[in-house]
């Protein structure tokens, strides 16, 4: 079994501020994905970043940046300098082999002007 | 391009009253698409995943018999909800996986809202 924990359900912060999500996973698989979705209020998934196992490096992506430690089963999401449209519901997910996606509860992130 | 569409983007029915929700790849082919559930404030949860051409696996506790799924073609599935009632109220989400896929890459549409009254 597969399990995917965002234990942040709510974060506020005020624009300009970084912020850091946090995505602890759980998977008996050797090879697997995982990934970070953005939901806005209009309800659609945005996919921002996919990341296989084998692949350990950061990446940044302008004001967002992704920490993938293995050792600690953990796939955080920064934002930096965040601003009022990143206001949304976050979600990392997991895939193994199969088809099976996982998908942990979500983050609420407000930001404030 | 690997855009999926919904239609409709959202539907209110009465209750006991049968919605259909198309789930449309519209520049790839996809032999697997997967039905979300979304509730307020909650995470996707799986409902069902179709194969082209053959019945839907249907996860645990979901009824078979009261989300009907079709996946008659490449590119495209159903999902009927029958006799819904206030409580099939919720956010449906459908994703479609390519046929190449090289990531067990799933893309999503933009979802359907419906509201049962």
């Amino acid at each position: 079994a597969q399990k995917v924990t965002q234990a942040q359900t709510e974060i506020s912060v005020v624009e300009k501020e970084d912020v850091t999500l946090d995505c602890v996973y759980e998977t008996r698989d050797t090879t697997y994905y995982l990934f970070w979705y953005k939901q806005p209020p209009s309800g659609e998934l945005v996919f921002l970043i996919r990341r296989n196992s084998f692949d350990e490096q950061n990446e940044i992506s302008g004001r967002y940046s992704w920490n993938f430690q293995k050792s600690t089963s953990s796939f955080n999401f920064t934002i930096t300098a965040s601003q009022v449209v990143d206001s949304a519901v976050y979600f990392c997910a997991l895939n193994n082999a199969g088809n099976m996606l996982t998908f942990g509860g979500g983050t609420r992130l407000m930001v404030k002007p | 391009g690997a855009v999926v569409s919904q239609h409709p983007s959202r539907v209110i029915c009465k209750s006991g009253t049968s919605v259909k929700i198309e789930c449309r790849s519209l520049d790839f082919q996809a032999t697997t698409m997967f039905w979300y559930r979304q509730f307020p404030k909650k995470s996707l949860m799986l409902m069902a995943t179709s194969n082209e051409g053959s019945k839907a696996t249907y996860e645990q506790g979901v009824e078979k018999d009261k989300f009907l799924i079709n996946h008659a073609s490449l590119t495209l599935s159903t999902l009927t909800v029958t006799s819904a009632h206030p409580e099939d109220s919720s956010f449906y989400i459908c994703s479609a996986r390519p046929l190449a896929a090289y990531y067990n890459e799933q893309f999503f549409g933009p979802g359907t809202r419906l509201t049962v009254l």
